[in-house]
């Protein structure tokens, strides 16, 4: 059973597109958050939720919209996407710092 | 704010040798964790050690060695006798535990080549 899991994998898609990346987890985590990985491997934080709740935000532009149904679900809705969009996107959970934090495999967004 | 500084970008080494990566971070936490991930070419993130802040024993884990020195506000890791199947890129990290820097700050990463 995968503990963080993000679909899709990979997603190509055309400039100006909207495109969701969806991301749960079911290891009971009240944390979940959304880190971007730029074509030099620089993994930063974008989103933080707590219990459905937005905590951090940093300075992402208003394209990206996460939405957090649920404790267990943290997805990512990017409109107008850009060539600069082109990323991997990691998602990951934590129920606190001290347990440390458990990441999904990624999605690796290709825009044309 | 809270920053990791990987100064060195890529190293390359010949099987066998021993590599240190070098991580130095800065925070304003007086309670904080040290984390060192490894990236290999298929892409995941895989979680290599967590260290708090309180615990400044060194430690070994096979052919793995962080030393956390937090005088210098440094956590090195040593790969012993390097294998092909090291080579990677490999993220140091921290994160406080305060409102809001409770979230994970990745230095720059550091890629690492172990020819044959």
């Amino acid at each position: 059973d995968t503990a963080v899991s993000q679909t899709p994998k990979y997603l190509v898609t055309q400039m100006g597109n909207d495109k969701s990346i969806k991301c749960e987890q079911n290891l009971g985590h009240d944390t979940m958050y959304w880190y971007k990985q730029d074509s030099k491997k620089f993994l930063k934080i974008m989103f933080s939720y707590n219990n459905k709740e937005l905590i951090i935000n940093e300075t992402v532009p208003n394209r990206f919209s996460p939405k957090s149904p649920d404790k267990a679900h943290l997805n990512l809705h990017i409109n107008s996407l850009e060539l600069g969009d082109s990323a991997v996107y990691f998602c990951a959970s934590s129920q606190g710092t001290s347990r440390g934090y458990t990441f999904g495999s990624g999605t690796r967004l290709t825009v044309v | 704010a809270q920053k990791v500084t990987q100064a060195q970008t890529e190293i390359s080494v010949v099987e066998k040798e021993d590599v240190t990566l070098d991580c130095v971070y800065e925070t304003r936490d007086t309670t904080y964790y040290l984390f060192w991930y490894k990236q290999p070419p298929s892409g995941e993130l895989v979680f290599l050690i967590r260290r708090n802040s309180f615990d400044e024993q060194n430690e070994i884990s096979g052919r793995y060695s962080w030393n956390f020195q937090k005088s210098t506000s440094s956590f090195n890791f040593t790969i012993t006798a390097s294998q092909v199947v090291d080579s990677a890129v490999y993220f140091c990290a921290l994160s406080g535990t305060q409102g809001g820097s409770e979230k994970l700050v990745f230095g720059k990463g550091m890629k690492l080549t172990v020819n044959p």
